[in-house]
């Protein structure tokens, strides 16, 4: 299995509202990346994970919240999201945080109304 | 920190003719370079890299070439198909400090005319 899988695909949210986006790999990796993504612009990195500890926090608003549970999975959890937020993330994962070879899975496009 | 510059920002190209994306750098401590496609609705697609220490990597009608006195790199694809149409980003990292970061240039918009 050589895929990243993220969920939702899509997902509309208020600014007063909580969710999650999910990541999973099966790949064995041991390093896994949040990075958002605004139309027409480069993936900008929000967080990176290695062998489930916080690695890389790029200064990120306190209101996204990384979790990773396992080593196959990692969270994103959102509270009180701005519009401005709307993006698409990316879920990426790699053998190690060595390894640059970076695997993105397909993104979850997030709305904030 | 890393700085990467990425031309054209556009590319339009017949189909069978050659297509090649220009990406420069700022620091000469890079060695890895990749190059990510990214289709409309999808994630990022690692389709070629090279590490410095390697001056051209191909495969099959895509190369990349890497020039480290100048500090840039180029994608070459041959051939060109309409599934080329997409995104490319390339990018640039120092493997082996422990805290690898990637960082992009600004993409390029590849148009195939069929």
């Amino acid at each position: 299995d050589t895929e990243v899988t993220q969920t939702p695909k899509h997902l509309v949210m208020g600014m007063t509202n909580k969710k999650s986006l999910k990541c999973e790999q099966h790949m064995g990796h041991r390093a896994m990346y949040w990075y958002k993504q605004k139309a027409k612009k480069p993936p900008e990195l929000m967080f990176v994970y290695s062998y489930e500890k916080l690695s890389i926090n790029e200064s990120v608003p306190s209101r996204f919240s990384p979790e990773c549970p396992n080593s196959s999975l990692l969270n994103l959890h959102l509270h009180a999201l701005q519009p401005e937020d709307s993006a698409l993330y990316l879920c990426a994962s790699s053998q190690v945080l060595a390894a640059n070879e970076q695997f993105f899975g397909p993104g979850t496009r997030l709305t904030v109304l | 920190g890393e700085n990467v510059e990425q031309h054209p920002s556009t590319l339009s190209v017949q189909e069978g003719d050659s297509a090649v994306i220009k990406c420069t750098y700022s620091d000469s401590a890079s060695n890895y370079f990749p190059w990510y496609k990214q289709e409309l609705g999808k994630g990022p697609q690692l389709i070629i890299d090279i590490r410095s220490n390697v001056g051209e990597k191909k495969d099959q009608r895509i190369a990349v070439t890497l020039n480290k006195t100048a500090k840039h790199f180029s994608l070459h694809i041959t051939e060109t198909q309409p599934e080329d149409s997409a995104v490319y980003f390339c990018a640039a990292s120092i493997r082996g400090r422990g805290n690898e970061k990637l960082t992009f240039g600004t993409g390029t918009r590849l148009t195939i005319i069929p």
